[in-house]
């Protein structure tokens, strides 16, 4: 069965810190991973990953995504205030098995303390 | 914000009632993907529409059924209402034809069950 596991689930860091969170995938077909960034309701696309070693920047948020070992990290250099929310992780099978599906992970719930 | 909206954005039914929710799709976008968000998990896929076609469904029972208009937006409806049902509803836009599959998610609709 496909699947995402995202670790770890909850992480409480000081303002200034460096977070990395990271997400392993199982899916069948594999097309690309997406991270969001979900604060009360709506989650927010950051980042999607599509080739392997590729890193995506921007600003202090940065993403690179290994298809041999199947899992992708997402960093957050020099933490603030305002990147307390729930970060989400979603890979999307290759179209035409299941169409454009996003398989989540439960996320992880970063906060940072002032 | 992405252009995706939602109605309504809080509801609250009885078990064995019927709820209808909407999602407008942001311009340009021709596929509406629904989420159902339970309290700290990730979103589970229900089904996408596709040009008014369902394009694919999750392990949802029949009971959960939508929509798509002409104008790309949608309907999820929910019938007999279980508690269990209580959660956020996501609903996400985008357009199959384009390259990838980026969602750009709307606010989302708490659905509470009594």
């Amino acid at each position: 069965e496909d699947k995402v596991v995202q670790s770890p689930l909850s992480l409480v860091v000081h303002e200034g810190d460096t977070v990395t969170l990271n997400c392993s995938y199982e899916v069948t077909n594999f097309r690309s991973l997406l991270w969001y960034k979900q604060e009360k309701k709506a989650p927010t696309f950051l980042f999607m990953l599509t080739s392997s070693g590729i890193e995506k920047k921007s600003g202090r948020l940065s993403s690179i995504l290994d298809k041999k070992e199947l899992f992708s990290i997402l960093n957050i250099t020099a933490t603030q205030t305002g990147d307390s929310a729930v970060y989400l992780c979603a890979s999307e099978p290759h179209r035409g098995s299941t169409l454009g599906r996003l398989y989540f992970g439960r996320g992880t719930q970063l906060t940072v303390w002032p | 914000e992405t252009g995706v909206t939602q109605s309504p954005t809080h509801l609250i039914k009885t078990r064995g009632q019927q709820v209808t929710l909407r999602c407008s799709s942001q311009s340009g976008h021709n596929t509406v993907s629904w989420y159902q968000q339970a309290l700290g998990q990730g979103p589970q896929f229900i089904f996408q529409y596709y040009r008014e076609e369902e394009n694919g469904r999750g392990n949802f029972p029949p009971r959960f059924s939508g929509l798509q208009f002409p104008n790309y937006s949608s309907e999820l409806n929910v019938n007999a209402l279980e508690l269990d049902d209580s959660a956020l509803y996501l609903c996400a836009s985008s357009t199959l034809e384009r390259g990838y599959n980026e969602q750009f998610f709307g606010p989302g609709t708490r659905l509470t069950v009594l």
